[in-house]
């Protein structure tokens, strides 16, 4: 069974438009929880993460991320979106069994002039 | 730099060659894994190691073997390449397993390996 959703696959938003993009997770506590992002041709870059406390977090590049424990959710958001966010973004959560963390299939982002 | 290097960027095998991915760190990390990136299936765990001398398997071991001899280094094998195995391989590496600290997994840059 899949444990991390991303409901998205592919998103396309205007230059300067805001950004939402949805991750949710099956976890019987509270997880960890992570977003990475990969450009074209390139390894994952970490965004942002969240273990415990302020249930929204901020990250580089001016994204930010709400963790949501009633709906099992860790959204990244960004208000304004630039040309270069273009990329396929990952969410990724854990530990489950054995300590793995899991990731989601990724949203690929496409940003419109 | 510090960080993760994998060699080779690009390959093109034939089915039932032999091949090996590598992979080194320079960050000191206990912990390093190898995963395949397939559309639509997101990244997921082929092995992983968390020091010099152990290993195990993750969710997609087939087809793979790993060793680590060393704390720097953690090449991928492929023993008989099929046409299954035509994927991105990416290697990461952390302080831990679970990256609680820091700045989580570092990644390398992928290999995109081509079975025909």
């Amino acid at each position: 069974a899949q444990s991390v959703t991303q409901p998205d696959i592919h998103i396309t938003v205007s230059e300067g438009a805001s950004l939402e993009l949805r991750c949710n997770y099956s976890y019987g506590a509270t997880p960890y929880l992570f977003w990475y992002v990969q450009s074209p041709g390139q390894g994952l870059q970490l965004l942002l993460k969240y273990f415990s406390g302020d249930t929204l977090v901020q990250g580089i590049k001016g994204f930010e991320a709400e963790f949501k424990r009633s709906q099992s959710s860790f959204n990244l958001r960004k208000p304004s979106v630039h040309w270069s966010d273009a990329a396929e973004y990952f969410c990724a959560v854990g530990p489950y069994n054995n300590n793995d963390m899991r990731f989601g299939a990724g949203t690929r982002l496409t940003v419109k002039p | 730099n510090a960080g993760v290097t994998q060699t080779p960027k690009f390959q093109v095998l034939k089915t039932g060659q032999s091949m090996t991915l590598q992979c080194a760190q320079d960050m000191n990390h206990e912990y390093m894994s190898w995963y395949r990136q397939d559309p639509g299936m997101g990244l997921r765990l082929i092995h992983y190691s968390v020091g010099a001398g152990i290993t195990d398997q993750g969710e997609v071991p087939n087809g793979y073997n790993v060793s680590r001899s060393t704390t720097e280094d953690f090449p991928l094998r492929l023993l008989s390449a099929a046409p299954s195995q035509t994927s991105v391989y990416f290697c990461a590496s952390s302080p831990r397993r679970v990256p609680t600290g820091g700045n989580g997994y570092t990644f390398g840059s992928g290999t995109r390996l081509t079975v025909v």
